[in-house]
């Protein structure tokens, strides 16, 4: 069965650093990768995915195959992005039902 | 505002009772999709609906159902309450069943089982 896996709870960085949150799938075929964030008091949302390959609020996502991963980067955290992202998997074969990850909260200090 | 409408926002009930959460989705979207979020386990896959029918289940126990209705409004049933139930319930829209096509959450029913 396929599986998300985001090793950290938690990130904690100051203004301006660079920000890698980690996702690491386990799946032999090709999924489709998401990112979703969640700010505080709001809902849900998309925030980027991989076969778009966008940059989104000056973030960004490479799929490594060789690697399983998924890792969310942005080279210069700003205050607004602290929220809770959840790295997520969706299966070509399977609708549209995403596998997520247990979430990691990025706290960005001043 | 036309997004994810969920009701109600908190329910609070006892051990082996029944309830029912329902969600409206955002116009125009045909796939529904509900989720469990729990402190342990994260965020849950529960079942998929896409225009009235079921499309997927993941992990859903038998004592909760859910069904779509032909206005596309879905509502999730939890009967025999457990205090393990307690949990974020979340709902989903799309507007296919696409797996690209992005999913658009509800602000999700806090659950409270005493």
């Amino acid at each position: 069965a396929q599986r998300v896996t985001q090793p950290e709870k938690l990130l904690s960085v100051f203004k301006g650093a660079p920000v890698e949150l980690k996702c690491n799938y386990s799946y032999s075929g090709s999924p489709e990768l998401f990112w979703y964030v969640q700010y505080s008091r709001q809902r849900l949302q998309l925030l980027l995915r991989h076969i778009s390959r966008e940059s989104i609020k000056g973030f960004t996502a490479d799929l490594n195959k060789g690697e399983t991963s998924f890792h969310l980067k942005k080279p210069f955290a700003q205050e607004e992005d602290s929220a809770m992202y959840y790295c997520a998997l969706s299966l070509n074969n399977a609708g549209n039902m995403l596998t997520f990850g247990g979430g990691t909260r990025l706290m960005v200090k001043p | 505002d036309s997004g994810v409408t969920q009701t109600p926002k908190h329910l609070i009930t006892a051990t082996g009772q029944r309830v029912t959460l329902r969600c409206s989705p955002r116009s125009g979207d045909l796939s529904v999709y509900w989720y469990q979020q729990s402190l342990d386990q994260g965020l849950q896959f529960l079942i998929q609906y896409y225009n009235g029918e079921e499309r997927a289940k993941g992990n859903i126990l038998e004592r909760f159902s859910a069904q779509q209705f032909p206005d596309l409004h879905s509502e999730l049933n939890l009967s025999s309450l457990e205090l393990g139930d307690s949990a974020l319930y979340f709902c989903a829209s799309s507007v296919s069943d696409s797996y690209n096509s992005p999913l658009h959450f509800g602000n999700g029913t806090r659950l409270t089982v005493t």
